[in-house]
């Protein structure tokens, strides 16, 4: 079954960068696509970006622009979503997801000084 | 605020039906597939419903969604407690060449 296992909780101070891993098992990692959505605590779902695994191909949520770089390894299966700049409001829990379909457990990143 | 708007709440008696509307525009619902999650408190979002009105295996079909125009609606019938949850509509936009989600709709089965 397809199976995301996701890197674990971090820490960053405000102006920092994060590195969020997604390992894909289970299906063919170049078919669909691979988003990645996150979550401030106790808010909704926002789209953050996507990443088509086949090409390399990533299109961003516009206020993430510039910040925001999404990229693959297809030799071990797995997505990275980078972020820069870092601030509070980027405090979050950051899921990667298959088509929207099969989600990773989540990602904790907290921004605190 | 969210492209795509959903009620804040809706409340049901158990063994009720809910609807949960989901309303956006030419550039993002009109245009393409809706999807529906399901989210339980502390958990990871579920896929209910993709391509407007499929489910995935294992939904039971007491959950159906259906489309029309530029809106979107998702039905719950036979409430369960075990139904309270927050739920998402989701799809893409062209205008921000986005995906984009609703703002979410908590249900509470009174």
């Amino acid at each position: 079954q397809v199976q995301l296992v996701q890197s674990g909780a971090e820490v960053r101070e405000p102006g920092a960068s994060v590195k969020v891993s997604c390992k894909a098992s289970g299906y063919t990692f170049t078919d669909g696509y691979i988003h990645w959505v996150r979550q401030a605590p106790g808010q909704g779902l926002e789209w953050v970006g996507i990443i088509k695994p086949s090409s390399g191909h990533t299109t961003s949520a516009q206020k993430l622009q510039g910040r925001l770089t999404m990229t693959r390894d297809t030799s071990t299966n797995t997505v990275y979503m980078d972020l820069t700049s870092l601030t509070s409001e980027d405090t979050a829990v950051y899921y990667c997801a298959r088509d929207l379909g099969d989600w990773g457990p989540g990602t904790l990143v907290t921004v605190s000084s | 605020q969210s492209v795509l708007t959903q009620p804040p709440s809706v409340s049901a008696a158990p063994g009720q039906k809910v609807t949960i509307s989901c309303s956006g525009s030419s550039s993002n619902i009109g245009n393409h597939d809706v999807l529906w999650h399901q989210q339980l408190p502390g958990t990871v979002p579920k896929l209910l419903i993709y391509e407007n009105n499929k489910r995935p295996s294992g939904i039971p079909d007491r959950v159906s969604g259906s489309k029309s125009g530029t809106s979107a609606t998702l039905d719950i019938t036979g409430l369960q407690t075990g139904d309270e949850a927050d739920y998402y509509c989701a799809t893409w936009d062209d205008s921000l060449n986005a995906g984009v989600f609703g703002g979410g709709t908590k249900l509470t089965v009174l």
